[in-house]
């Protein structure tokens, strides 16, 4: 596709609800992240791919938190047992970047953003 | 990854150019700035990036000072499709697995473009 495509684009759950998060990066591209943007405040770093592997899984804020990307390519952003203070925009981004070639650019281009609304 | 300052909103009119600072006086050598901004209710989107020359793309200028600590962004002719979040960050090139190029936002500036 021409860029970054994430699903659902809106999601509410109820508290407690388990709830999946789609990635479809740019094609071709070996990095991917996720982030999380709370209401009025900048993205924050949960997780990162390089290919298949997930290489930094630092910013994820709990163990209800998983990802993957199975196939190098379409990631997804799992929250089980939701609550309230899971609600957000969920982004994910990808750039061409390779650790493993240790070059390409690392310009990272963005999705719109899953908002997910806990109640 | 070094520290960024940006005011928290700024106003500017259409047409006119629009000059948003940033300051990172602790900014590593081995540190760009990059710019991203954000339109509402869509996810950020790259502007530009430099080390310690001026650059300048279809988008944007970016001055960086001889001291690096602080640069500017320039809309040459800014429209109301330029109103958005401007983000400012610094960090080094991604180069393995201990700096994989994850993105460190701050609050940035909220540029409205008035008519």
């Amino acid at each position: 596709g021409a860029g970054v495509s994430q699903s659902p684009r809106y999601k509410v759950a109820k508290r407690g609800q388990d709830v999946a998060l789609r990635c479809d990066p740019i094609s071709g591209h070996v990095s991917l992240f996720w982030y999380q943007q709370a209401l009025g405040q900048g993205p924050e770093f949960l997780t990162y791919f390089q290919n298949e592997a997930q290489l930094d899984k630092s910013g994820l804020p709990s163990d209800r938190f998983f990802a993957e990307r199975p196939e190098g390519s379409v990631s997804t952003l799992k929250i089980q047992r939701t609550q309230q203070e899971d609600s957000a925009v969920y982004l994910c981004a990808s750039s061409f970047f390779s650790i493993s070639l240790a070059g390409g650019t690392d310009t990272q281009y963005f999705g719109p953003g899953t908002r997910l609304t806990v109640l | 990854d070094a520290k960024t300052t940006q005011p928290t909103s700024m106003d500017c009119a259409e047409g006119r150019a629009a000059n948003l600072p940033c300051n990172h006086s602790t900014i590593s050598g081995n540190e760009y700035v990059y710019w991203y901004r954000q339109i509402h209710s869509q996810g950020p989107q790259y502007i530009i990036h430099g080390l310690k020359n001026n650059e300048t793309n279809e988008m944007a200028s970016l001055i960086i000072t001889e001291d690096r600590k602080s640069s500017t962004l320039i809309l040459p002719h800014a429209t109301l499709r330029d109103t958005a979040v401007y983000y400012c960050i610094v960090r080094a090139r991604a180069h393995g697995s201990s700096n994989t190029g994850k993105l460190i936002f701050g609050q940035g500036t909220t540029l409205q473009v008035k008519p």
